[in-house]
């Protein structure tokens, strides 16, 4: 089965600061990286997904990067608010099917 | 709001218990996935849906079972429980489900499960 790893677990930073997040996943054959963002008791929410077809994708002050020969994808927050406190986990769906492995989380606090 | 629906929204019951949980999909989504979220297990795949039939099977107890009905909404059925089954239960939708291409993922609310 699929491995993800999700690095860090927590990070802080000051507002208007950038944060980023690292995924690394084990099968070579992924090809949809989806990023989830969860409040607490809510539900997780795609904030920025990015296919193997592109090495990058931007929304607004959300972005993902894609490195497929070293098999792990980021996601960079810039200009954070608060608002963007919150635990985001990465996915890479099975390629035998469509279920998701989940990252680990990282909970982000963004210091005002 | 993601269009889909999970019932109910809490659920506090005793070991031994027996619950079900309930999931509508988004309109013209045939595949419902099943999630279990705890502390410390962070969130694990149970068991996935397409158009009625079971399509793949994560890590979910033999005590667990789900279905899809004709109307493609889903049943999560919970038995014999216990404390460790305490969590939260999301269940997510998309278009097909079919292998390879990727698709977008909705969750539900979540329902949360309580057992004492």
């Amino acid at each position: 089965g699929e491995n993800v790893e999700q690095h860090p677990s927590t990070l802080s930073v000051q507002e208007g600061d950038s944060a980023v997040i690292k995924c690394t996943y084990s099968d070579s054959a992924s090809n949809y990286f989806p990023w989830y963002k969860q409040e607490l008791g809510k539900r997780p929410q795609l904030i920025i997904d990015i296919r193997s077809n592109v090495g990058e994708k931007k929304d607004q002050r959300i972005a993902v990067t894609l490195n497929k020969t070293a098999k792990h994808f980021s996601l960079h927050i810039t200009e954070t608010q608060p608002e963007d406190s919150a635990v985001y986990f990465c996915a890479v769906p099975n390629f035998g099917n469509e279920k998701l492995t989940f990252g680990t989380g990282t909970r982000l606090t963004i210091i005002p | 709001d993601s269009g889909v629906t999970q019932t109910p929204k809490h659920l506090i019951t005793a070991t031994g218990q027996r619950v079900t949980l309930r999931c509508s999909p988004r309109s013209g989504d045939l595949s419902v996935y099943w999630y279990q979220q705890s502390l410390d297990q962070g969130l694990q795949f149970l068991i996935q849906y397409y158009n009625g039939e079971e399509r793949a099977k994560g890590n979910i107890l033999e005590r667990f079972s789900a279905q899809q009905f004709p109307d493609l909404h889903s049943e999560l059925n919970l038995s014999s429980l216990e404390l460790g089954d305490s969590a939260l239960y999301f269940c997510a939708s998309s278009v097909d489900g079919v292998a390879g291409i990727g698709e977008t993922q909705y969750f539900g609310p979540g329902t949360r499960l309580l057992v004492l």
